[in-house]
């Protein structure tokens, strides 16, 4: 049974630049949420989707928008990088049932790199 | 909002020594905690949980925590470490009824022989 998947697992982007990481949620779960874990510090929710919808969201700048597909997978897309998004960038996929979440499983992560 | 607090950057042991991790929370609401373990280049793995009912929560690989409301507190221990369970350890606190994670900033058990 596969688990969380994500790609890549490493990028290196320049700032300015633009990038989509890709995240296929483990079988039988239906809401995809995103972290950003910078170096040194414990991952931070950017946000939530579920049914194809941002559900929640973090405190992150309209730069950090995401999508979510009808088979459930999502894509995290970043604009205009700076070099303070060079993170390690987590999936965690779930299940949400009468609003309690039953424990997520994670992804590897992607590590963005922006120069 | 919720905020968690990890006490102890870096924890240093010795094989087969016990270990405490320390994590405390502030809420206002009812909350769910947990604990994940990070290894090396690899996303985070979950160790235990508690939701509700018993305060004391078992987990893998040998651990457990114990879950104390009055002084906010969720502890992870150990009795006997191995040299495989170096890694980062994450305290991850959610509002009841909602599932998004605050983290703390992680300890790092460094298992030694």
């Amino acid at each position: 049974d596969a688990g969380v998947t994500q790609s890549p697992t490493h990028l290196i982007k320049t700032r300015g630049q633009q990038v989509t990481l890709r995240c296929s949620p483990k079988s039988g779960h239906d809401t995809v949420s995103w972290y950003q874990q910078a170096l040194g510090q414990g991952p931070q929710f950017i946000f939530q989707y579920y049914e194809e919808e941002e559900r929640q969201r973090g405190n992150f700048p309209d730069r950090f928008s995401g999508h979510q597909f009808p088979n459930y997978s999502s894509e995290l897309n970043v604009n205009a990088l700076l070099l303070g998004d060079s993170a390690l960038y987590l999936c965690a996929s779930s299940i949400l049932r009468d609003r309690i979440d039953y424990g997520y499983t994670f992804g590897s992560g992607t590590r963005l790199t922006v120069v | 909002a919720q905020s968690v607090t990890q006490l102890d950057s870096q924890v240093p042991v010795f094989e087969e020594a016990p270990v405490e991790l320390r994590c405390n929370y502030s809420s206002s609401v009812s909350v769910y905690l947990f604990w994940y373990v990070q290894y090396p280049n690899q996303g985070l793995q979950l160790l235990l949980k508690y939701l509700s009912g018993s305060t004391l929560v078992k987990g893998i690989n040998g651990f457990e925590a114990e879950f104390n409301k009055s002084q906010t507190s969720f502890h992870l221990r150990k009795p006997s470490v191995h040299i495989s369970d170096t890694a980062e350890y994450f305290c991850a606190v959610s509002a009841s009824g909602y599932s998004t994670l605050t983290f703390g900033k992680g300890t790092m058990l460094l298992v030694s022989p």
